[in-house]
């Protein structure tokens, strides 16, 4: 099992310009999420999507949208990226009930120049 | 007040010696606590989980929770230097949304 993937590893974007990560996971879990890690802030909480068919925002939502495309798979679009989203997005996975432990995928290193 | 509080470090230990790294949450309702190692460049990776007052063990790892004090530790006796890492405490709160909250992380540095 490869558990949680994300596609691409790394992306170079100007401003203003477009672009999804993609996340899939092989563990049937109901929940994923994404977050993003900056030095000095920890993770955050972007979207999160409960079970198949729903979405919600987390702590920092401004700039992004998610799609719950099925149950494996979540991804992350940035529609006119900023250089303040320079960051390492990571997506995890989880059941929706205990344990709640969540499983992460390997990242994307994403700047924006 | 931040929910999840970790001392951000450095923390330095000699090779062979225990390192304790420590954790406090701010949810008295909270349900269950995880630690997580992340190596620099790399994800989060969940090396313990706990959900009960007490000791929890795994090979070289002890996990502490003491939810009176609100207050949980991961203990790693033994340290090598492939210890050096960020380990991050997570917690599932009483708001039953699913989300985990994250401290900042303790940076553990091993010295041979």
């Amino acid at each position: 099992n490869a558990g949680v993937t994300q596609t691409p590893k790394f992306q170079v974007l100007k401003t203003g310009q477009s672009m999804t990560l993609q996340c899939a996971q092989d563990m049937n879990h109901n929940s994923m999420y994404w977050y993003r890690q900056d030095p000095g802030m920890g993770l955050r909480l972007i979207y999160y999507s409960a079970s198949e068919g729903t979405t919600d925002k987390g702590e920092v939502p401004n700039g992004y949208n998610v799609s719950r495309l099925n149950k494996r798979e979540f991804s992350l679009r940035l529609e006119s990226a900023a250089p303040s989203q320079t960051s390492v997005y990571f997506c995890a996975s989880s059941e929706w009930t205990a344990p709640y432990e969540q499983y992460f995928g390997p990242g994307t290193r994403l700047t924006v120049t | 007040q931040k929910e999840v509080e970790q001392n951000s470090g450095p923390l330095s230990v000699p090779e062979g010696a225990i390192a304790s790294l420590n954790c406090t949450y701010s949810d008295r309702g909270s349900q269950s606590f995880f630690w997580y190692r992340q190596y620099s460049g790399k994800s989060p990776e969940l090396i313990m989980s706990i959900y009960s007052n007490g000791d929890k063990e795994d090979g070289r790892f002890t996990a502490q929770l003491n939810k009176a004090s609100q207050y949980v530790s991961l203990l790693i006796r033994d340290s090598q230097p492939s210890d050096s890492a960020t380990y991050l405490c997570a917690v599932f709160g009483s708001s039953n949304t699913g989300k985990l909250i994250f401290g900042q992380g303790t940076t553990l540095q091993v010295k041979p």
